[in-house]
């Protein structure tokens, strides 16, 4: 069953560090998302990605993420000066059509740490 | 801002037992689905309803979407050691948004 890829598993950055979050949608999904979830908080949207664009985000997306799909395969979440707060499962997500009606198909998630 | 209230939050219960797990809003959702996650994994998909008043089955879990769209259930028929997990549900926002706005889930322990 095709499945969304996500590198690293595992990531522990010091604060103030850059941070890449890979992901490796499903081939033919035209949607893409990133999701985090501070630990034992709610999943949480951050932002989503269709056409080569921003299509949405959230509040929490500001100006220290950034996304990007660099190839026409991978799909990146760049944090640029991580801080603390910052630390909790990131997981990409993808969907061949609008999330209205359809599901997402989650990957597995890197847990980032910051220190 | 769309909330959606999930309960009971924890449920222990006995293997052949039925159960009913619940995901409520003052807010109208153009879809909802839901989903259930392990431990240091993602959400993994079970269902999406979108109309008013649908219900499915996944073998023997039966998902309803309220008929204003607010609310939804997953009752779950004959509990197996394996349905243990936290199900998640999500809402997916109406007026074009991409957006899905979770519940903190249930999390269900199903015992031998």
């Amino acid at each position: 069953e095709p499945e969304v890829t996500q590198t690293p598993s595992h990531q522990v950055t010091q604060m103030g560090q850059e941070v890449i979050l890979r992901c490796v949608p499903i081939s033919n999904h035209l949607y893409f998302y990133w999701y985090r979830q501070i630990l034992g908080q709610k999943v949480e949207f951050l932002v989503s990605f269709y056409n080569n664009e921003i299509s949405e985000k959230s509040e929490i997306f500001d100006d220290q993420f950034s996304v990007e799909r660099p190839d026409g395969s991978n799909f990146t979440l760049k944090i640029r000066s991580t801080k603390l707060e910052d630390s909790a499962m990131y997981f990409c997500a993808s969907s061949p059509f609008s999330s209205r009606g359809n599901g997402y198909t989650f990957g597995s998630g890197t847990r980032l740490t910051v220190v | 801002t769309q909330l959606l209230e999930q309960s009971p939050q924890f449920l222990s219960i006995q293997e052949g037992e039925n159960l009913t797990v619940y995901c409520n809003s003052s807010s109208v959702f153009s879809s909802l689905q839901w989903y259930r996650q392990e431990p240091g994994e993602g959400p993994v998909l079970l269902v999406t309803v979108v109309t008013g008043g649908e219900v499915k089955k996944l073998k023997r879990l039966t998902f309803q979407f309220g008929d204003a769209r607010k609310d939804s259930s997953l009752h779950i028929t004959a509990a197996q050691t394996g349905d243990t997990g936290l199900y998640l549900c999500a809402g997916g926002y109406q007026g074009g948004s991409e957006k899905l706005v979770f519940g903190k889930g249930t999390k269900l322990t199903v015992n031998p």
